[in-house]
């Protein structure tokens, strides 16, 4: 099973700021990753796949990149909805499908 | 646009068995470019994938999960269901299911990211 680990555990940032989401994979996941967001409450909502790929109606202030064993997920410009709990998930062949154990960017 | 709708019971005693029902709609269960699967997340925790099937009749099952769960697909009525037997409280959280993208992965066609979820149903295994 690949693990994915992701850090910080909590990011605290302020409206306007950037901020920087790591994931990294126990073994190499090639460019097979994605990214979620979750609000409390809500069910988690595709943000990136393909590693940098944006899903549908994803604004153009998230992006991702990465490859192998080391990704990142950058926000720009914080807005106030962005502030929730972000997983990465990594799909490289079947072997099964898992997550990172999240990162909350709070206020 | 494709919704999906979890439903089943909210509360299943220690032992017994948790069956749900996922409902999709606005776009078929049998569309071969999406396989269909479940996903939990215990209280306050993070995400666990249980298993994915596919409409021509592949499944593809958590290890850690494997000899208790059951994951299917009715095209009759586009529906996918989840069985999960001898439960134990660790079972408890929010229970999703999601349209799980086929994609071709070094040069096999298997399910991939998660682009569509369902809203999620509290399950509490009680003793």
């Amino acid at each position: 099973e690949i693990v994915m680990t992701q850090s910080p555990a909590t990011l605290s940032a302020s409206p306007g700021e950037t901020v920087t989401l790591s994931c990294r994979a126990s073994q190499s996941v090639s460019r097979n990753l994605a990214w979620y967001q979750q609000t409390p409450g809500q069910a988690p909502r595709l943000l990136i796949y393909g590693t940098s790929t944006k899903g549908a109606g994803v604004p153009a202030r998230f992006s991702g990149s990465g490859s192998g064993t080391d990704f990142t997920l950058t926000i720009s410009s914080l807005q106030p909805e962005d502030f929730a709990v972000y997983f990465c998930q990594h799909y490289n062949a079947w072997t099964p499908w898992t997550f990172g154990q999240g990162t909350k960017v709070e206020i | 646009q494709v919704q999906l709708h979890e439903s089943g019971p909210g509360l299943v005693k220690a032992s017994e068995t948790l069956s749900l029902t996922c409902t999709v709609s606005g776009g078929s269960i049998s569309d071969e470019n999406y396989y269909w699967g479940w996903i939990r997340q215990p209280p306050g925790k993070g995400l666990e994938w249980i298993g994915t099937a596919y409409s021509v009749g592949s499944t593809h099952y958590n290890p850690s999960l494997n000899r208790r769960v059951t994951v299917s697909v009715d095209t009759a009525n586009n529906q996918l269901s989840l069985t999960l037997t001898s439960v134990t409280a660790g079972d408890s959280g929010v229970y999703y299911c999601a349209r799980h993208r086929g994609a071709y992965i070094s040069g096999y066609y298997n399910p991939s990211y998660f682009d569509h979820w369902g809203q999620g149903t509290l399950v509490t295994v009680s003793s």
